[in-house]
């Protein structure tokens, strides 16, 4: 079975500029998440997503920070603007409801 | 608020030894933790579970133990291979499945030949 699939696998932009990320999950999983992780941190939930639908999006910075899961399936994660703070890796996961997730490789985004 | 703690940062072990990383929590509602291991430039990946109404689970060589009173698992390793050298995260959640997890910070293990 193919994994959670991300891109880029890194991206360096500077503050104010805005940044996409990528995320195809393993297919058949209804359940996608978007997570930051910090350098030196666990990663800490963003959003979820049960199939198209928003579950959790309580810890999203909404002013800057936007995803959306199209069809149910692929999702993008954007940041407009971006600050000196976002710099961390984006970790994309998804599941089916048993058990717990599979993660992608991440993408690690430096803000100068 | 940090609700899942992982006091040490990093840790050294001799191969052949016995790992033993440890993970702390203040909330009473988790109900299943789990334990990732992640090498560099990749995601973390699922190495053991364990469910609240357990004190233990085994897996080959990894072991989790939970102590729901005083609020603290850990994850034995044993023995310890060159392998087992990455970050491991503690995850906790409040119910089995597809839920959120909260990770604590992880720990760096090194295992020394």
């Amino acid at each position: 079975e193919a994994g959670v699939a991300q891109s880029p696998r890194y991206k360096i932009i500077e503050k104010r500029q805005s940044v996409a990320f990528w995320c195809n999950p393993i297919s058949g999983h209804a359940t996608l998440y978007w997570y930051q992780q910090i350098l030196g941190q666990g990663p800490k939930l963003l959003i979820q997503f049960q199939n198209n639908g928003v579950v959790d999006d309580s810890q999203l910075p909404k002013d800057r920070f936007s995803a959306e899961r199209l069809k149910g399936v692929d999702s993008t994660l954007k940041i407009q603007p971006a600050k000196l703070e976002d710099s961390a890796v984006y970790l994309c996961a998804s599941s089916v409801s048993a058990y717990g997730y599979t993660f992608g490789s991440g993408t690690r985004l430096t803000v100068v | 608020d940090q609700q899942v703690k992982q006091n040490s940062p990093s840790l050294s072990v001799q191969e052949g030894r016995i790992s033993i990383l440890n993970c702390d929590y203040t909330n009473s509602m988790f109900d299943y933790f789990l334990w990732y291991k992640k090498y560099p430039a990749e995601g973390p990946t699922f190495l053991i579970s364990i469910s609240s109404i357990k004190d233990k689970n085994e897996d080959g060589r990894f072991t989790v133990f939970l102590n729901k009173s005083a609020k603290h698992l850990s994850l034995h390793i044993v023995p310890s291979q060159p392998g087992d050298s990455a970050v491991y995260f503690c995850a906790a959640s409040p119910i089995q499945g597809a839920q959120k997890l909260v990770f604590g910070q992880g720990t760096r293990l090194t295992i020394n030949p």
